[in-house]
């Protein structure tokens, strides 16, 4: 069945970066595009970034391009959200999700980023 | 403007029918993008429960079903179940944004 994990949340000063990773397995990598989404505390769900199954295609929210980076390797099935210049407001847990035809059928359990000094 | 409306909360008791209404505008709803619906039970993963406006993946109980109609969009809910307590979201493709956009949420109280 399908599988995301994502790891590499934590704590992190602000202007601090931070990078998490999404492991997938159960289907073919390459044959969708993937997305990160996160849920900041007392907040609704917010759509950051995805990017295509040969990783040629990317799109960010203007929330965080320019700050934020999302990358993927095809031979580990994984992928990336490289963060930085980090300020409180990124305080959220960050769901990575498979996207199929802009929806979002499967997704992780999230991992918390705590942006705090 | 690019934005989904939510209200914040609705509540029913068990066995009743509720309603989540979510409201577009002309850049997404009404631009004829379809809108999908997900469930999130806090600490979980959110799950997809209706796709492109009124389609149930499988493994989603009938109880749930969507409907769209211009810039206006519903989830309905029959036979209410405690297990149904959850945050709910509508979601769809904004052309003014480039981008996806999720409404605010929706939080439902089985009382």
């Amino acid at each position: 069945q399908v599988q995301l994990v994502e790891s590499g949340g934590g704590l992190v000063k602000p202007g601090g970066s931070l990078r998490l990773s999404c492991t997938t397995s159960g289907f073919t990598f390459t044959d969708y595009y993937m997305a990160w989404i996160r849920l900041a505390p007392g907040q609704g769900l917010e759509w950051l970034s995805y990017i295509s199954g040969s990783g040629g295609t990317i799109y960010y929210a203007d929330s965080v391009k320019g700050r934020f980076t999302v990358s993927r390797e095809s031979g580990k099935n994984s992928l990336f959200l490289h963060m930085n210049s980090l300020r409180a407001e990124d305080t959220a847990v960050y769901f990575c999700a498979r996207d199929k035809d802009n929806y979002f059928d499967s997704w992780g359990q999230g991992t918390l980023v705590t942006v705090s000094s | 403007q690019s934005m989904l409306t939510q209200p914040p909360s609705v509540s029913g008791a068990p066995g009743q029918r509720v309603t989540i209404s979510c409201t577009g505008t002309n850049s997404n709803l009404g631009a004829g993008y379809g809108v999908h619906w997900y469930q999130h039970v806090p600490g979980t993963a959110p799950k997809l429960l209706i796709y492109g406006n009124d389609n149930r993946p499988s493994g989603v109980p009938d109880r749930f079903s969507g409907f769209k109609s211009g810039t206006s969009a519903s989830l309905a809910i029959t036979g209410l179940q405690a297990e149904d307590e959850a945050d709910y979201y509508c979601q769809s493709y904004d052309r003014g944004l480039s981008g996806v956009l999720f409404g605010g949420g929706t939080k439902l109280t089985v009382l």
